[in-house]
């Protein structure tokens, strides 16, 4: 079964530094790995994926992550972060072989950036 | 990026009735659509898996009976509650996958409050 664990229930920040959410994951076969971002009483958003390829990806908003094999980790950064960036952050797996469709998610980490 | 709608954002159902979610895909075909609930400060939790054409595959504990699945066409699932009571009461998000790749897009979701 494929998992996805987020460490951190809450990541403080002061705008202008940066900022790290941290994900790892586990699952049968080669990742597909995501992000997204919810803010309060709305959807998710789709942040940046992993696929295949380079292992840092760069996404919306300034965002970037990094896959790590070897750690089965793949943690969101930014080098700057804004007070906007405050929201509800969920890593996601999904299997590249198996599993059909499903992602799994991640408990979340409430990110707070503050001036 | 694909745009995932659902409607509508919010409904308020006295207790025994049914009530209707619709997620349309704006701009590409869905053969397959995802229903999540979310419960509040928690992550998604996968209801069933929405198949064009065919019945929806459910996740375990979820009553099929109770929570309607209609996926009748490529751009439109519904989700339909029915008899619904106070503890059906939450977030309820829907989410397709992009044909062309390998992104999983959210609708904006739909509140559901049963009195």
């Amino acid at each position: 079964a494929q998992s996805v664990a987020q460490p951190e229930d809450q990541v403080n920040v002061a705008e202008g530094n940066p900022l790290t959410v941290k994900c790892t994951y586990s699952v049968s076969g080669n990742p597909y790995l995501f992000w997204y971002v919810q803010y309060p009483n709305r959807g998710l958003q789709f942040l940046l994926k992993y696929i295949t390829g380079d292992n840092l990806v760069k996404g919306s908003y300034g965002f970037e992550a990094e896959f790590n094999k070897s750690q089965t980790s793949f943690h969101l950064k930014k080098p700057s972060a804004l007070v906007s960036d405050s929201a509800l952050y969920f890593c996601a797996v999904r299997a590249f072989t198996g599993g059909g469709n499903k992602l799994t998610f991640g408990t979340g980490t409430q990110l707070k950036v503050e001036l | 990026g694909a745009v995932v709608s659902q409607h509508p954002s919010r409904v308020i159902c006295k207790s025994g009735t049914s009530v209707k979610i619709e997620c349309r895909s704006l701009d590409f075909q869905a053969t397959t659509m995802f229903w999540y609930r979310q419960f509040p400060k928690q992550s998604l939790m996968l209801m069933a898996t929405s198949n064009e054409g065919s019945k929806a595959t459910y996740e375990q504990g979820v009553e099929k009976d109770k929570f309607l699945i209609n996926h009748a066409s490529l751009t439109l699932s519904t989700l339909t509650v029915t008899s619904a009571h106070p503890e059906d009461s939450s977030f309820y998000i829907c989410s397709a996958r992009d044909p062309g790749g390998h992104t999983i897009y959210f609708g904006e979701g739909s509140w559901l409050t049963v009195v």
